[in-house]
């Protein structure tokens, strides 16, 4: 069955510092690869996807995710974190052609000022 | 542009009680999604559906019904809610065009049992 990980539940970091937020799935064939983040009290808004091509794939607000298919990884970073980047982070996997994506736990990040 | 609305926003409702929520789409895309969101579980999918009358169960289905007789609604009910079913539901459409399936979010339904 397909599922998906998260490695870091909660991570709090100081403003200007580099963020990396693990995401790893299980699925063996084709799969189509995304990033959300929920801001306080907002639903969620697509940061980034990943569906063919360069496996390097940037997103809005400076973040940018890896897509590692032998590692089964598709990890979010951004250089330098701000405090308005305070927010909670679902990796997103979407299996084939079937439409069904299903979410990683999420990741809430802290940005201290 | 309209976009994806739920209804109601918020709603409390009691055990034993059967309660719908609604997920409306202006888009016309041919999934539609419901999640429920849970500290410490995140996003788990309920149901789905790739099309009108078809329809699929998620990683948590049990107490819940979903129908789609129309392309652009998708409701979601609790036959008979329980405490346990607290939380909040999230909507969500795709199009398969380009097989890329991006999601788009409605804004949720916080729904609490008492």
């Amino acid at each position: 069955a397909q599922s998906v990980s998260q490695h870091n539940h909660h991570v709090i970091l100081s403003e200007a510092a580099s963020l990396e937020l693990g995401c790893n799935y299980s699925y063996g064939g084709t799969v189509n690869l995304f990033w959300y983040v929920q801001y306080p009290g907002q639903h969620l808004q697509l940061l980034l996807k990943y569906f063919s091509g360069d496996p390097l794939v940037k997103g809005i607000k400076g973040f940018e995710a890896e897509f590692i298919k032998s590692k089964f990884s598709f990890n979010l970073r951004k250089p330098s974190v701000q405090w308005s980047d305070t927010a909670e982070y679902f990796c997103g996997v979407c299996s084939g052609n079937t439409g069904k994506l299903i979410f990683g736990q999420g990741t809430t990040l802290q940005v201290k000022p | 542009d309209a976009g994806i609305t739920q209804s109601p926003r918020y709603k409390i409702t009691e055990t034993g009680r059967q309660v719908t929520l609604m997920c409306h789409q202006t888009w016309s895309h041919s999934y539609m999604f419901w999640y429920r969101q849970d500290l410490g579980h995140g996003l788990r999918l309920i149901y789905y559906s790739a099309a009108a009358d078809i329809t699929d169960k998620g990683e948590v289905p049990d107490g819940y019904v979903v129908s789609r007789s129309k392309t652009e609604n998708f409701p979601l009910t609790l036959e008979s809610a329980t405490r346990s079913q607290t939380s909040v539901y999230f909507c969500a459409s795709s199009d398969d065009r380009g097989n890329t399936y991006e999601q788009y979010f409605g804004p949720g339904t916080r729904l609490t049992v008492t």
